[in-house]
């Protein structure tokens, strides 16, 4: 299995709602990242987590808090988001942070699309 | 400022067309990775490269990474329309674990 999925695929959520991201993969990979994409641009990364620990922050606002339950799962848990914040969300995932490419090669789920109304 | 710089930003080419996409970083990497990203969609993964002066080919589709790993180009020999879409660099420094994106090349191939 060499997939990542990621649920919902549509989200449309209000400023005041809480909702949450999901993503999984049965690969045995010990890296999961998070990503957000606007259109047209890159996807900028917004966290790391390396062995179930957040190991980087890429000064996400609060209104995003990520969970790693276990090492095949990944949440993005949203409360209070702005309009600006609608973006494709793309999860991804290594086999670990280890400084070769090879485990740096990063597996992408199809992302979830998200509308902040 | 982008770290990575990815030429043109845009291509359109008629089917059969050869076309090269390149990518240029201001740092020594570690690795190079080129993706490929249909329209809204999630990141396939194409080819990766390590060494300085290393070249891989898969189907149509060549990569080259210079000597100095600072410099890398994706060539497609006789494009198709299942070819287009975006591509994406993406590097890891030889210096720090952050990964991150070129600006991106959008291709569209005319049948």
């Amino acid at each position: 299995d060499t997939e990542v999925t990621q649920t919902p695929k549509h989200l449309v959520m209000g400023m005041t709602n809480k909702k949450s991201l999901k993503c999984e993969q049965h690969m045995g990979h010990r890296a999961m990242y998070w990503y957000k994409q606007k259109a047209k641009k890159p996807p900028e990364l917004m966290f790391v987590y390396s062995y179930e620990k957040l190991s980087i922050n890429e000064s996400v606002p609060s209104r995003f808090s990520p969970e790693c339950p276990n090492s095949s799962l990944l949440n993005l848990h949203l409360h209070a988001l702005q309009p600006e914040d609608s973006a494709l969300y793309l999860c991804a995932s290594s086999k670990s942070l280890r400084r070769t490419a090879s485990y740096n090669e990063q597996f992408f789920g199809p992302g979830t699309r998200l509308t902040v109304l | 400022s982008q770290e990575l710089e990815q030429s043109p930003q845009s291509l359109i080419v008629q089917e059969g067309k050869n076309l090269t996409i390149n990518c240029t970083s201001s740092k020594t990497l570690y690795g190079l990775y080129w993706y490929k990203q249909k329209y809204g969609e999630g990141l396939i993964f194409l080819m990766m490269l390590q060494k300085g002066g290393e070249e891989k080919s898969h189907e149509k589709i060549t990569a080259k990474l210079d000597e100095k790993k600072q410099q890398s180009s994706l060539h497609i020999t006789a494009s198709q329309p299942s070819h287009a879409g975006i591509y994406l660099c993406g590097a890891v420094p030889r210096t720090g674990n952050q990964f991150y994106f070129g600006t991106g090349t959008s291709l569209t191939v005319i049948p």
